[in-house]
């Protein structure tokens, strides 16, 4: 099945830094890669997702990256806020819906004002 | 965007008792929900995967017998964790795909269970 690395764990930037997250994947059929954040107590939300026929992606100040050839994706964020501060999980699907998702384990962010 | 909500947000509830954890979609039809669980400081880990109107199909390592869902309509899927146990304590989170239009899942909120 498939297997979803993430890196760092942790993240500590400074307010205005850039943070990157990096995640590989195992799974060669994977062609679907969003990317959630969650905090506390609460449910995962959807914030930039990538599918296989695109090289990266774009939103305001959240971008990802993929290489397919070498099945990792990347999340960006520019410019962080204090509220930028969360757990972030990388997943991995053979497709959008209908198909399970693999999780990477998380990175804790943390914004210092 | 679409909502997928979860109830109830939290429950305490005694050794070997049973809980029901119910997860809606409010405003879309879902084909198929997924059944999370996440401890302290991990990551989410898949439990089952729930099709409408049919079995769910469970992961690796998840008894079926104590993990009990129901999928009995378009918007309603339900967990019910049965003679639980403390280790069972942990974060429920159920995630709901949008029937025929193949865009992401939805997340609901999540429920957190303490076994005492």
């Amino acid at each position: 099945g498939e297997n979803v690395e993430q890196h760092p764990s942790t993240l500590s930037v400074q307010e205005g830094d850039s943070a990157v997250i990096k995640c590989t994947y195992s799974d060669s059929a994977s062609n679907y890669f969003p990317w959630y954040k969650q905090e506390l107590g609460k449910g995962p939300q959807l914030i930039i997702d990538i599918r296989s026929n695109v090289g990266e992606k774009k939103d305001q100040r959240i971008a990802v990256t993929l290489n397919k050839t070498a099945k990792h994706f990347s999340l960006h964020i520019t410019e962080t806020q204090p509220e930028d501060s969360a757990v972030y999980f990388c997943a991995a699907s053979r497709q959008a819906a209908g198909n399970k998702l693999t999780f990477g384990g998380g990175t804790r962010v943390l914004v210092k004002p | 965007g679409a909502v997928v909500s979860q109830h109830p947000s939290r429950v305490i509830c005694k050794s070997g008792t049973s809980v029901k954890i119910e997860c809606r979609s409010l405003d879309f039809q879902a084909t198929t929900m997924f059944w999370y669980r996440q401890f302290p400081k991990q990551s989410l880990m898949l439990m089952a995967t729930s099709n409408e109107g049919s079995k769910a199909t469970y992961e690796q390592g998840v008894e079926k017998d104590k993990f009990l869902i129901n999928h009995a309509s378009l918007t309603l899927s339900t967990l019910t964790v049965t003679s639980a146990h403390p280790e069972d304590s942990s974060f429920y989170i159920c995630s709901a795909d949008q029937r025929g239009l193949g865009t992401e899942a939805f997340f609901g909120q999540g429920t957190r269970l303490t076994v005492v």
